[in-house]
């Protein structure tokens, strides 16, 4: 079974500019997770998605940040336009749909560096 | 609000050492626990979860709600156990759960 897969591994963009990460979820996982480690702190939530709906998007860290996941399938992050703040790793994580009220087992991608110069 | 707190970055042990990292958590409701691990070049990946109880390549972890800690350990450290740790503490949320991490323990496991 393929597991989670991210677009591109790393991407080196200039302040001002826009990229776009992707994430290809596992097959049949219906929540798909963002998360993002910025150098030296911690991995942090971002969003949420259940099959293409927003459920959580409370960690975005402005408006500059735009997620989508278009037919429920795989999931688009865009950055527009991109600042110094937003270097970092880019975790994408997908997970089955939660059963008898226990924490769903969230399965990682190998993330995206992202370096705004 | 949730935190988590990892008090080490880099443990190092000798091999056959046991070992212990740390981790403490503030949470107002009932919380569930895990641990991530990342080896060299892998991705991040579920190490154990505290409501399964189980043992996972020899690592334990037990949730003590009075200390508010969930510290995992090994009686024998291993040279394969060498990696980056990470505590992390779910929050549900709308069907799904979001994690929130510690900021990780590097473990080096020497000869």
């Amino acid at each position: 079974e393929a597991g989670v897969t991210q677009f591109p591994s790393h991407s080196v963009i200039e302040k001002g500019q826009t990229v776009t990460l992707r994430c290809d979820p596992i097959s049949g996982h219906d929540n798909l997770y963002w998360y993002r480690r910025v150098m030296g702190k911690e991995i942090k939530f971002l969003l949420h998605f259940v099959k293409e709906s927003k459920q959580d998007e409370s960690g975005m860290p402005n408006n500059r940040f735009l997620a989508e996941r278009t037919g429920g399938t795989y999931s688009t992050l865009k950055v527009q336009p991109a600042e110094l703040e937003d270097s970092g790793v880019y975790f994408c994580a997908s997970s089955q749909p939660r059963t008898g009220g226990k924490a769903d087992t969230q399965y990682f991608g190998p993330g995206t560096r992202l370096t705004v110069l | 609000a949730q935190r988590v707190t990892q008090p080490e970055k880099l443990l190092s042990v000798f091999k056959g050492a046991p070992v212990e990292l740390k981790c403490n958590y503030s949470y107002s409701g009932s919380p569930e626990l895990f641990w991530y691990v990342q080896y060299s070049r892998q991705r991040l990946q579920l190490l154990l979860r505290h409501i399964s109880r189980e043992s996972i390549k020899g690592f334990t972890a037990d949730l003590n709600k009075g200390e508010t800690s969930f510290h995992l350990k090994k009686p024998f450290a291993q040279e394969e156990d060498s990696a980056m740790y990470y505590c992390a503490l779910s929050r549900l949320t709308g069907g799904g759960n979001k994690l929130t991490f510690g900021t990780g323990t590097q473990l080096k496991v020497e000869l």
